[in-house]
């Protein structure tokens, strides 16, 4: 079963710090992978997805990820964060053929002003 | 911009009674879910939904749950006999026409069993 894991849990960092959150799944073919943001008291949204194609994904509010066919990875990345994104973010790979969501446990961000 | 809605925020429950989740699905998508998150652990797929009919379902999804797509609008997830186990906050998400389509998810609704 495909699994998908985030290493960090909890990261705390100041404004202006880059950032990268791992993610790492486990199915080796064909994979749709997803970030999503989820800010205080809002719900889920999406911050950026890879299908095919470059593997450099931009998002939105400046974040990108990476795919790393090789690694099995989805690093989310920002090169200056700032306090308003202080959220829970959540990769996920998409599972099957009905649409399936798997997530990973989640990292929490906490941005210093 | 259209956005998911769920009904009520905050359910509060005796355990082994019945609870109705209520969810408006984005209006023109056609693919369903119903997800939930125990406090403190993963996002989890329940059951997916799609031209009047369960796609998919997790294991947790045994035979005290069911989903109804009532009046072409509402999508609801009932739990029959509520147990201490099933607090958690649930999500509900909709698609547009396909399944790999981006899922846009409502506010969620935290249920608490007592």
């Amino acid at each position: 079963a495909q699994s998908v894991s985030q290493h960090n849990h909890h990261v705390i960092l100041s404004e202006a710090a880059s950032l990268e959150l791992g993610c790492n799944y486990s199915y080796g073919g064909t994979v749709n992978l997803f970030w999503y943001v989820q800010y205080p008291g809002q719900h889920l949204q999406l911050l950026l997805k890879y299908f095919s194609g470059d593997p450099l994904v931009k998002g939105i509010k400046g974040f990108e990820a990476e795919f790393i066919k090789s690694k099995f990875s989805f690093n989310l990345r920002k090169p200056s964060v700032q306090w308003s994104d202080t959220a829970e973010y959540f990769c996920a790979v998409l599972s099957g053929n009905t649409g399936k969501l798997i997530f990973g446990q989640g990292t929490t961000l906490q941005v210093k002003p | 911009e259209p956005e998911v809605t769920q009904t009520p925020s905050h359910q509060v429950t005796q355990m082994g009674q019945e609870v109705i989740l209520r969810c408006v699905p984005i209006s023109n998508h056609l693919y369903f879910y119903w997800y939930r998150q125990i406090l403190g652990q993963k996002v989890e797929f329940l059951v997916s939904f799609y031209n009047n009919e369960i796609s998919e379902k997790s294991e947790i999804f045994d035979d005290q749950f069911s989903v109804e797509r009532p009046d072409g609008s509402n999508f609801t997830l009932k739990i029959r006999s509520t147990k201490l186990e099933d607090s958690a906050m649930y999500f509900c998400a909709s698609s547009g026409g396909t399944r790999t389509d981006t899922q846009y998810f409502g506010p969620g609704t935290r249920l608490t069993v007592l």
